[in-house]
């Protein structure tokens, strides 16, 4: 069973207008959440952060809102820009208790039209 | 060289081939790790090597064997595979710290793996 889920496999967003991907999850230990980007033909690469103290984070264009209480995460993009086309990976972190393992979901594709 | 490199970035195999996948890292971090992405799935975890030990192995077939004979350089050796273990392999680092949890990976560009 997935702990961390992206629900939406795919959205397409306007350039210039707000792009906001989902993430939910189900393990209640999970406390350091992790946005990736990948293009293709190249490994994901890190885009932003929050620890379950905070719930937000923000850098940028890119802000990361976290609601424990319905275990959920999102990542905001505006203003969106065309080589924001990715797909977005969601992750999550157990904390010092849970070694060094990050849990992924299944990610989403972004399509920014010009 | 930078970051995390992955060679070969592609690789065609029969099924009673032995090949193997390399990674390095050149960020001084202290940890390594094998994830596979198949069609339509998350990454997943395989293995997990901490200074050059092995700390996690999920769950992940004996015809996958990994190496790591140092903190810069990770293996993974394939004998016998299957046409389903094709998928792109990523390696990755991080640095640990004790007493916490993991932080960023560090990603290579992944070697895709196609099982014939």
């Amino acid at each position: 069973d997935q702990q961390v889920k992206q629900n939406s496999p795919s959205l397409s967003v306007q350039e210039g207008r707000i792009s906001i991907l989902n993430c939910d999850y189900t393990n209640s230990m999970f406390d350091y959440f992790l946005w990736y980007k990948k293009y293709p033909a190249e490994g994901p690469t890190f885009l932003i952060s929050i620890s379950s103290i905070k719930d937000k984070n923000e850098d940028g264009r890119f802000t990361v809102f976290l609601n424990k209480s319905a275990k959920h995460l999102s990542l905001h993009i505006v203003p969106s820009q065309p080589g924001d086309s990715a797909v977005y990976f969601c992750a999550a972190s157990g904390g010092p208790n849970a070694g060094n393992m990050l849990t992924f979901g299944g990610g989403t594709r972004l399509m920014v039209k010009p | 060289e930078t970051g995390v490199t992955q060679t070969p970035r592609h690789l065609v195999m029969g099924m009673t081939n032995k090949k193997s996948l390399k990674c390095e890292q050149h960020l001084g971090h202290n940890a390594m790790y094998w994830y596979k992405q198949s069609a339509k799935k998350p990454l997943e975890l395989m293995f997990v090597y901490n200074f050059k030990e092995q700390t996690e192995n999920n769950s992940v077939p004996s015809r996958f064997s990994p190496e790591c004979p140092n903190s810069s350089h990770l293996f993974l050796h394939l004998h016998t595979l299957q046409p389903e273990d094709s998928a792109l392999y990523l390696c990755a680092s991080s640095q640990i710290y004790s007493g916490s949890g993991v932080g960023e990976l560090f990603f290579g560009e992944g070697s895709r793996l196609t099982v014939l």
